[in-house]
């Protein structure tokens, strides 16, 4: 597509449920990454995927957080058993390259709010 | 640990007024710095990305500057006018794909 589309845009959810957030990069951008904002804070880094090479899951903040990425495109991040804490704006972003001549192209977020 | 700060948080201006911002982010294995631009309710949009040390970009009435030997970047705004109202984040690459950002300057241009 000609940008990085997510979905849902927003989404409330009660606390304990499982979500499911899903990221379409641009097509041909092997690199995609989820980063999240929490209230006042900068964009934290979550997970990279790169190709086919075994994506960098550093970043997640517990085991109840995991993406996945189907035929190096679509991403899906998933949040298991959802706590207040993990209400934040989730960014997905593709990238052409290694980031030294282009920057990121980021899609517009979901912000997920667990209540 | 790397951290990158920027300063200020927020900035209030008025429209005309010029403006600049700070990004510091660790000097050893630099790869790439890059700026954005970020809306309210919009994606961040990549402003620059920079690499070379003395590096200066620009775009309209935005620049920015580049020190990696002190590890700090500069972005200016000249005359700012109100739809220069969003959050300025930069983010710095050591080449290992996990990029890290800081928390922004917040700008808001009054009329």
């Amino acid at each position: 597509g000609a940008g990085v589309s997510q979905s849902p845009s927003n989404k409330v959810t009660e606390k304990g449920k499982d979500v499911e957030l899903r990221c379409d990069p641009i097509s041909g951008h092997t690199a995609l990454y989820w980063y999240r904002q929490s209230l006042g804070q900068g964009l934290e880094f979550l997970i990279y995927f790169q190709g086919n090479s075994a994506p960098d899951k550093s970043g997640l903040p517990s085991d109840r957080f995991s993406a996945e990425r189907t035929g190096g495109s679509v991403s899906t991040l998933t949040i298991q058993r959802t706590q207040q804490e993990d209400s934040a704006v989730y960014l997905c972003a593709s990238i052409l390259g290694t980031g030294r001549f282009y920057g990121y192209t980021f899609g517009s977020g979901t912000r997920l709010t667990v209540v | 640990i790397l951290n990158v700060e920027q300063s200020p948080q927020s900035l209030h201006v008025q429209e005309g007024d010029s403006t600049n911002f700070t990004c510091s982010f660790p000097s050893s294995n630099f790869y790439a710095l890059h700026w954005y631009r970020w809306e309210t309710a919009k994606s961040p949009e990549a402003l620059f990305v920079m690499t070379l040390n003395g590096d200066e970009k620009k775009k309209g009435r935005i620049s920015a500057t580049l020190n990696t030997k002190e590890g700090y970047s500069y972005l200016y705004i000249k005359g700012s006018q109100p739809e220069d109202s969003a959050t300025y984040l930069c983010a710095s690459h050591t080449g290992g794909f996990k990029t890290i950002f800081g928390a922004g300057t917040r700008l808001f241009v009054k009329a």
